[in-house]
């Protein structure tokens, strides 16, 4: 079974599209995650959600938007693609709190291409 | 400010030798856990090994240990036996109790393992 999950692994689209990005989670978790990653191997945060509400928003454009509707699910909706948008995306989820082996688990990644 | 500073962009190791790629951090959090993650061509995130700032004893996991010195901030992972399947890109991670769910990663090392 796998734990986390997205879809698609792949995403090719020409620019000022608008895509989604979907990511679930069989693990139980409270929190989840969308990362970007760059061409230069860069993980970025981007959001996290603990139980469906917003808890880290860092500085991206607001094109992006993320959606939870509930605690197993996390989506990534991009409006308005951008070259620069080109990337490997992340989504992972973990426990709430620290504690041993609380790591994240990640998904296969969305590699997405904006032509 | 919670860093994860690693400072080798890339390393080379001859098969069945040992590498160590370093990792050292910045957090103000009095609890903390950092973790190694093996990121390899096919581009999955995989979990490696995760040491507490209040463990007594430095993990291992196999192969991997990490290298855990709390004054001088510093997780280094240490790779024994170095095999062809190690060459990926290997990312420190931190995590504090005062930061909540955040993960901070660094920028990454890329290890090739050289026949």
């Amino acid at each position: 079974d796998t734990a986390v999950s997205q879809t698609p692994k792949y995403l090719v689209t020409q620019m000022g599209n608008d895509k989604s990005i979907k990511c679930e989670q069989n693990l139980g978790h409270d929190t989840m995650y969308w990362y970007k990653q760059d061409s230069k191997k860069f993980l970025k945060i981007m959001f996290s959600y603990n139980n469906k509400e917003l808890i880290i928003n860092e500085t991206v454009p607001n094109r992006f938007s993320p959606k939870s509707p509930d605690k197993a699910h996390l989506n990534l909706h991009i409006n308005s693609l951008e070259l620069g948008d080109s990337a490997v995306y992340f989504c992972a989820s973990s426990p709430p709190k620290l504690a041993a082996n609380n790591e994240q688990f990640f998904g296969p990644g969305t590699r997405l291409t904006v032509l | 400010a919670q860093k994860i500073t690693q400072t080798q962009p890339g390393m080379f190791v001859q098969e069945k030798e040992a590498v160590t790629l370093d990792c050292t951090y910045d957090t103000s959090d009095p609890s903390y856990g950092l973790f190694w993650y093996k990121q390899p061509s096919s581009g999955e995130m995989i979990f490696l090994i995760y040491q507490g700032s209040y463990d007594q004893q430095n993990a291992t996991e196999g192969r991997y240990s990490l290298n855990f010195q709390k004054a001088r901030k510093s997780a280094n992972l240490v790779i024994s036996a170095s095999q062809l399947g190690d060459s990926a890109m290997y990312f420190c991670a931190m995590r504090g109790t005062n930061t909540g769910n955040q993960f901070y990663f660094g920028t990454g090392t890329s290890l090739t393992v050289i026949p």
